[in-house]
């Protein structure tokens, strides 16, 4: 039973356009989110987080957004460049279980078309 | 330039044949995490240790899979025997840094691509 899910499992958006990929969960104890990018023949590096407490967080062209009363949280690209092409994994904790454990979703591919 | 480093890279097997993956863990990590990457299911959490002890591996097919940490820089994934339905990309992630809070990113490994014919 997949906890986090992401629907989109593909992207297509011009170079310079934003891309936006969401994430919805359903265990609502999760309260820790994250977003990593994977390359072809690489392991999944981390990009941006949120903690529950937020209900945004920017960095540089990334910015992630949750909403809780929802339980969506989305990432924003902007603006998108040909090396955003890549496949974005959303996951997320329990940090009180203080585990460690991430669920992650299966994934969203990203093309930047140029 | 610290990382998670895996071997091998590749592997092609025939089913009923014991494989072996590895995984070194960047120094000063206490957690180690064992994932296998499918197209349906995405990232799969298969185990994980912390300072070497086993902490959930409820994620494993237990019957043919096993985990251990043999010591600190040293983590090993065994199938035995391999079924092709076991063919994925088999990451390991490690994270734990002590500076940190608990919310702790993960650094993974390249990863071991298997196929199982």
């Amino acid at each position: 039973d997949q906890q986090v899910k992401q629907n989109s499992p593909s992207l297509s958006v011009q170079e310079g356009r934003i891309s936006i990929l969401n994430c919805d969960y359903t265990n609502s104890m999760f309260d820790y989110f994250l977003w990593y990018k994977k390359y072809p023949a690489e392991g999944p590096t981390f990009l941006i987080s949120i903690s529950s407490i937020k209900d945004k967080n920017e960095d540089g062209r990334f910015t992630v957004f949750l909403n809780k009363s929802a339980k969506h949280l989305s990432l924003h690209i902007v603006p998108s460049q040909p090396g955003d092409s890549a496949v974005y994994f959303c996951a997320a904790s329990v940090s009180r279980y203080n585990d460690y454990k991430l669920s992650f979703g299966a994934g969203t591919t990203v093309t930047v078309r140029a | 330039d610290a990382r998670v480093t895996q071997t091998p890279r590749h592997k092609v097997t025939e089913m009923g044949q014991e494989v072996t993956m590895r995984c070194q863990p960047i120094l000063g990590h206490n957690t180690v995490f064992w994932y296998r990457q499918t197209m349906m299911q995405g990232l799969e959490l298969l185990a994980y240790f912390r300072n070497r002890a086993p902490l959930d591996d409820s994620g494993m097919p237990k019957d043919r899979f096993s985990a251990e940490m043999p010591d600190a820089t040293l983590a090993t994934l065994k199938i035995q025997p391999s079924e092709p339905r076991d063919s994925a990309v088999y990451f390991c992630a490690s994270g734990g840094e002590p500076r940190l809070s608990y919310q702790e990113t993960q650094y993974f490994g390249p990863g071991t691509r298997l196929l199982v014919l």
